[in-house]
Protein backbone atom coordinates (compact mmCIF):
# COMPACT_ATOMS: atom_id res chain seq x y z
CA UNK A 1 0.00 0.00 0.00
CA UNK A 2 1.06 3.13 -0.71
CA UNK A 3 -0.03 4.73 2.47
CA UNK A 4 -1.87 7.89 2.86
CA UNK A 5 -1.28 10.58 0.30
CA UNK A 6 -1.27 13.79 0.13
CA UNK A 7 -1.16 16.73 -2.37
CA UNK A 8 0.48 19.78 -2.81
CA UNK A 9 3.65 18.84 -0.87
CA UNK A 10 3.51 22.75 -0.57
CA UNK A 11 1.38 25.56 -1.46
CA UNK A 12 2.03 28.88 -1.55
CA UNK A 13 -0.39 31.30 -1.97
CA UNK A 14 -1.94 34.88 -1.10
CA UNK A 15 -4.12 36.53 1.34
CA UNK A 16 -7.59 36.42 0.52
CA UNK A 17 -7.31 32.90 -2.16
CA UNK A 18 -8.55 29.59 -2.00
CA UNK A 19 -6.79 26.69 -0.90
CA UNK A 20 -8.07 23.12 -1.14
CA UNK A 21 -5.56 20.67 0.13
CA UNK A 22 -6.33 16.76 -0.61
CA UNK A 23 -6.14 13.67 1.00
CA UNK A 24 -6.60 9.75 -0.46
CA UNK A 25 -6.60 7.18 2.87
CA UNK A 26 -5.20 4.05 3.00
CA UNK A 27 -7.73 1.45 1.38
CA UNK A 28 -9.89 0.06 4.20
CA UNK A 29 -9.52 2.26 6.50
CA UNK A 30 -12.55 3.74 8.03
CA UNK A 31 -11.37 6.88 9.71
CA UNK A 32 -10.22 10.17 8.23
CA UNK A 33 -8.43 13.13 10.76
CA UNK A 34 -6.89 16.39 9.78
CA UNK A 35 -4.70 17.86 11.60
CA UNK A 36 -2.65 21.22 11.59
CA UNK A 37 1.04 21.16 13.34
CA UNK A 38 2.68 24.44 14.15
CA UNK A 39 5.19 25.28 16.39
CA UNK A 40 3.51 27.29 18.76
CA UNK A 41 0.38 24.78 19.12
CA UNK A 42 1.48 21.12 18.25
CA UNK A 43 -0.38 18.63 16.44
CA UNK A 44 -4.02 20.04 16.74
CA UNK A 45 -7.37 18.00 15.56
CA UNK A 46 -9.11 19.86 13.42
CA UNK A 47 -12.26 17.79 11.65
CA UNK A 48 -12.20 13.78 11.83
CA UNK A 49 -14.62 11.21 9.83
CA UNK A 50 -15.90 7.87 10.64
CA UNK A 51 -17.45 5.86 7.40
CA UNK A 52 -17.44 9.51 5.50
CA UNK A 53 -19.33 11.61 8.22
CA UNK A 54 -17.97 13.96 10.14
CA UNK A 55 -18.08 13.41 13.56
CA UNK A 56 -16.50 16.00 15.30
CA UNK A 57 -15.63 19.56 13.17
CA UNK A 58 -15.13 21.28 16.71
CA UNK A 59 -11.41 21.72 16.05
CA UNK A 60 -12.17 23.72 12.69
CA UNK A 61 -10.62 27.27 13.64
CA UNK A 62 -13.32 29.21 12.09
CA UNK A 63 -16.35 29.17 9.02
CA UNK A 64 -13.27 30.05 6.20
CA UNK A 65 -12.45 26.25 6.58
CA UNK A 66 -14.39 23.62 5.73
CA UNK A 67 -13.69 19.80 4.87
CA UNK A 68 -16.14 16.71 2.96
CA UNK A 69 -15.29 13.45 2.17
CA UNK A 70 -17.63 12.40 -0.45
CA UNK A 71 -16.34 8.83 -0.74
CA UNK A 72 -14.00 6.73 1.08
CA UNK A 73 -10.60 7.10 -1.01
CA UNK A 74 -10.64 11.17 -0.87
CA UNK A 75 -11.43 13.78 1.24
CA UNK A 76 -10.52 18.00 1.01
CA UNK A 77 -9.83 20.68 3.59
CA UNK A 78 -10.53 23.97 2.02
CA UNK A 79 -9.70 27.46 3.24
CA UNK A 80 -11.84 30.38 1.87
CA UNK A 81 -10.86 32.76 2.47
CA UNK A 82 -6.60 32.09 3.63
CA UNK A 83 -5.18 34.07 5.71
CA UNK A 84 -1.30 34.61 7.00
CA UNK A 85 -2.05 33.15 10.12
CA UNK A 86 -3.36 29.75 8.26
CA UNK A 87 0.74 29.13 7.46
CA UNK A 88 1.20 25.82 9.27
CA UNK A 89 1.60 22.09 8.33
CA UNK A 90 -1.75 20.12 7.50
CA UNK A 91 -1.74 16.85 7.79
CA UNK A 92 -4.10 13.90 6.67
CA UNK A 93 -4.06 10.58 8.58
CA UNK A 94 -6.33 7.29 8.36
CA UNK A 95 -7.37 4.63 11.13
CA UNK A 96 -9.33 1.64 11.50
CA UNK A 97 -11.88 2.18 13.91
CA UNK A 98 -12.26 -0.71 15.88
CA UNK A 99 -8.99 -1.77 15.69
CA UNK A 100 -5.82 -0.96 17.14
CA UNK A 101 -6.41 2.82 16.76
CA UNK A 102 -2.81 3.15 15.18
CA UNK A 103 -3.25 6.47 12.91
CA UNK A 104 -1.29 6.37 9.27
CA UNK A 105 0.07 9.82 8.60
CA UNK A 106 0.99 11.18 5.12
CA UNK A 107 3.65 13.61 4.05
CA UNK A 108 1.65 16.83 5.15
CA UNK A 109 1.00 19.51 2.73
CA UNK A 110 3.16 22.91 4.01
CA UNK A 111 1.19 26.33 3.34
CA UNK A 112 2.27 29.53 3.01
CA UNK A 113 0.04 32.26 2.93
CA UNK A 114 1.38 35.73 2.19
CA UNK B 1 -6.82 23.66 27.64
CA UNK B 2 -3.50 21.09 26.56
CA UNK B 3 -5.14 17.76 27.89
CA UNK B 4 -1.29 15.64 26.74
CA UNK B 5 1.90 17.63 28.66
CA UNK B 6 4.83 16.51 27.62
CA UNK B 7 8.00 17.41 28.58
CA UNK B 8 10.97 18.26 28.14
CA UNK B 9 10.13 20.12 25.34
CA UNK B 10 13.60 20.13 23.63
CA UNK B 11 16.24 17.85 24.76
CA UNK B 12 20.12 18.09 23.08
CA UNK B 13 22.09 15.55 24.47
CA UNK B 14 26.09 13.52 22.98
CA UNK B 15 25.04 10.10 21.41
CA UNK B 16 25.77 7.48 24.11
CA UNK B 17 23.47 8.71 26.84
CA UNK B 18 20.51 7.57 28.24
CA UNK B 19 17.55 10.25 28.62
CA UNK B 20 13.67 10.31 29.48
CA UNK B 21 10.88 11.58 28.36
CA UNK B 22 7.12 12.23 30.03
CA UNK B 23 3.79 12.38 29.16
CA UNK B 24 1.48 13.98 31.61
CA UNK B 25 -2.03 14.01 31.83
CA UNK B 26 -5.51 14.49 34.37
CA UNK B 27 -7.47 12.13 32.04
CA UNK B 28 -7.96 8.81 31.84
CA UNK B 29 -6.80 6.80 28.49
CA UNK B 30 -7.92 3.95 27.56
CA UNK B 31 -4.61 3.81 25.51
CA UNK B 32 -1.40 5.79 24.86
CA UNK B 33 0.76 5.61 21.79
CA UNK B 34 3.93 7.37 21.00
CA UNK B 35 4.97 8.38 17.68
CA UNK B 36 8.44 9.85 16.17
CA UNK B 37 8.19 12.27 13.69
CA UNK B 38 11.00 13.28 11.25
CA UNK B 39 11.03 17.01 9.51
CA UNK B 40 8.99 16.43 6.34
CA UNK B 41 7.11 13.90 7.13
CA UNK B 42 4.60 12.63 9.49
CA UNK B 43 4.66 10.67 12.73
CA UNK B 44 5.08 7.45 12.25
CA UNK B 45 3.65 5.05 15.38
CA UNK B 46 6.16 3.45 17.76
CA UNK B 47 4.51 1.89 20.42
CA UNK B 48 1.15 1.53 21.83
CA UNK B 49 0.43 0.83 25.43
CA UNK B 50 -3.04 -0.14 26.66
CA UNK B 51 -2.65 -1.46 30.06
CA UNK B 52 -1.90 0.29 33.26
CA UNK B 53 1.96 -0.54 34.29
CA UNK B 54 2.72 -2.04 31.16
CA UNK B 55 6.17 -2.07 29.88
CA UNK B 56 7.19 -2.34 26.29
CA UNK B 57 10.51 -2.45 24.74
CA UNK B 58 11.90 -1.78 21.14
CA UNK B 59 15.41 -2.51 21.38
CA UNK B 60 17.07 0.19 23.23
CA UNK B 61 13.30 2.46 23.42
CA UNK B 62 11.42 1.40 26.72
CA UNK B 63 7.90 2.61 26.96
CA UNK B 64 5.95 3.31 30.32
CA UNK B 65 2.33 3.22 30.63
CA UNK B 66 1.45 4.75 34.66
CA UNK B 67 -0.49 2.67 36.48
CA UNK B 68 -3.54 4.76 36.35
CA UNK B 69 -3.47 5.08 32.96
CA UNK B 70 -2.89 9.24 33.01
CA UNK B 71 0.85 9.09 32.13
CA UNK B 72 3.76 7.85 30.00
CA UNK B 73 7.44 7.71 29.75
CA UNK B 74 10.11 6.80 27.26
CA UNK B 75 13.47 5.90 27.92
CA UNK B 76 16.28 5.82 25.47
CA UNK B 77 19.64 4.21 26.36
CA UNK B 78 22.72 4.57 24.66
CA UNK B 79 21.04 7.23 22.49
CA UNK B 80 22.20 7.48 18.54
CA UNK B 81 22.21 10.43 16.36
CA UNK B 82 19.36 8.38 14.35
CA UNK B 83 17.34 8.82 17.16
CA UNK B 84 16.87 12.74 16.63
CA UNK B 85 13.27 13.85 16.32
CA UNK B 86 10.12 14.86 17.34
CA UNK B 87 8.48 12.69 20.03
CA UNK B 88 4.86 12.73 20.46
CA UNK B 89 2.18 10.85 22.38
CA UNK B 90 -1.17 10.43 22.19
CA UNK B 91 -3.77 9.37 23.82
CA UNK B 92 -7.22 7.41 23.01
CA UNK B 93 -9.71 8.05 25.47
CA UNK B 94 -12.70 5.59 25.61
CA UNK B 95 -15.72 5.73 23.06
CA UNK B 96 -13.70 8.40 21.16
CA UNK B 97 -13.73 6.51 17.78
CA UNK B 98 -10.82 6.84 17.14
CA UNK B 99 -9.71 10.19 17.93
CA UNK B 100 -6.41 10.55 19.56
CA UNK B 101 -5.65 13.54 20.95
CA UNK B 102 -1.79 14.44 20.59
CA UNK B 103 0.71 16.06 23.28
CA UNK B 104 2.77 18.80 21.70
CA UNK B 105 5.79 16.77 21.83
CA UNK B 106 10.17 16.54 22.45
CA UNK B 107 11.97 17.46 20.07
CA UNK B 108 15.53 15.58 20.71
CA UNK B 109 19.02 16.09 18.93
CA UNK B 110 21.14 13.85 19.39
CA UNK B 111 24.69 14.72 18.53
CA UNK B 112 27.71 12.34 17.24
Amino acid sequence: DAGVIQSPRHEVTEMGQEVTLRCKPISGHNSLFWYRQTMMRGLELLIYFNNNVPIDDSGMPEDRFSAKMPNASFSTLKIQPSEPRDSAVYFCASSSWGGDDEAFFGQGTRLTVV
Amino acid sequence: TQLLEQSPQFLSIQEGENLTVYCNSSSVFSSLQWYRQEPGEGPVLLVTVVTGGEVKKLKRLTFQFGDARKDSSLHITAAQPGDTGLYLCAGARRGSQGNLIFGKGTKLSVKP
